[in-house]
């Protein structure tokens, strides 16, 4: 079965520079969330959009912006990257009645920030 | 606001025990809950998913409840194996919220 695809896998950047992230959902899941994992810590929220509009907001720096595109797929932009931007960035995405079957998360991207 | 708790943070068991996992959550007016499992560095695979309305859901070896009203829920794996070492984390998602909400997670270690 088809899975929640990120990508790149992983990804070194430099201080200031700018990153893209890109998710594509599972087929026929119109809701996507982007979710920070720091070393240690647990999973927190950023954003998520439903129907290419942004639909929850969560933790997100102001020089990170994100979308969805017309195919669902999302891309996170992450702008001005600090060393303490480094952490694992999953996507995940889930049918809009979340009652149908929860949330599926992708891999991962590994930003480290140097 | 929501916030989701897992005791314990780590527990190793010898190979062939059977454990518990728990997770409580502040605000029972969940949508519904999920327990997934992470391997270091790794992604998050889902392995159980419960409705608000549903008691317990069941995959093998593993059966999850749910205690909505008093805000808790379980994991149990039974016959334990090496191959069950990583980190179990509990999230809830709440009625018209997008989001859901993680606890830290238990490690859990089964030892040869």
């Amino acid at each position: 079965a088809a899975g929640v695809i990120q990508s790149p896998r992983h990804l070194i950047k430099e201080k200031r520079e700018t990153a893209t992230l890109k998710c594509y959902p599972i087929p026929r899941h119109d809701t996507v969330y982007w979710y920070q994992q720091g070393p240690g810590q647990d999973p927190q929220f950023l954003i998520s959009f439903y129907e290419k509009m942004q639909s929850d907001k969560g933790s997100i720096p102001d020089r990170f912006s994100a979308q969805q595109f017309s195919d669902y797929h999302s891309e996170l932009n992450m702008s001005s990257l600090e060393l303490g931007d480094s952490a694992l960035y999953f996507c995940a995405s889930s049918p809009r009645d979340r009652g149908l079957g929860g949330y599926t998360f992708g891999s991962g991207t590994r930003l480290t920030v140097v | 606001k929501q916030e989701v708790t897992q005791i314990p943070a780590a527990l190793s068991v010898p190979e062939g025990e059977n454990l518990v996992l728990n997770c409580s959550f502040t605000d029972s007016a969940i949508y519904n809950l999920q327990w997934f499992r992470q391997d270091p560095g790794k992604g998050l695979t889902s392995l159980l998913l419960i409705q608000s309305s549903q008691r317990e859901q069941t995959s093998g070896r593993l059966n999850a409840s749910l205690d909505k009203s008093s805000g808790r829920s379980t994991l149990y794996i039974a016959a334990s194996q090496p191959g069950d070492s990583a980190t179990y984390l509990c999230a809830v998602s709440g009625w018209g919220d997008d989001k859901i909400i993680f606890g830290k997670g238990t490690r859990l270690h089964i030892l040869p």
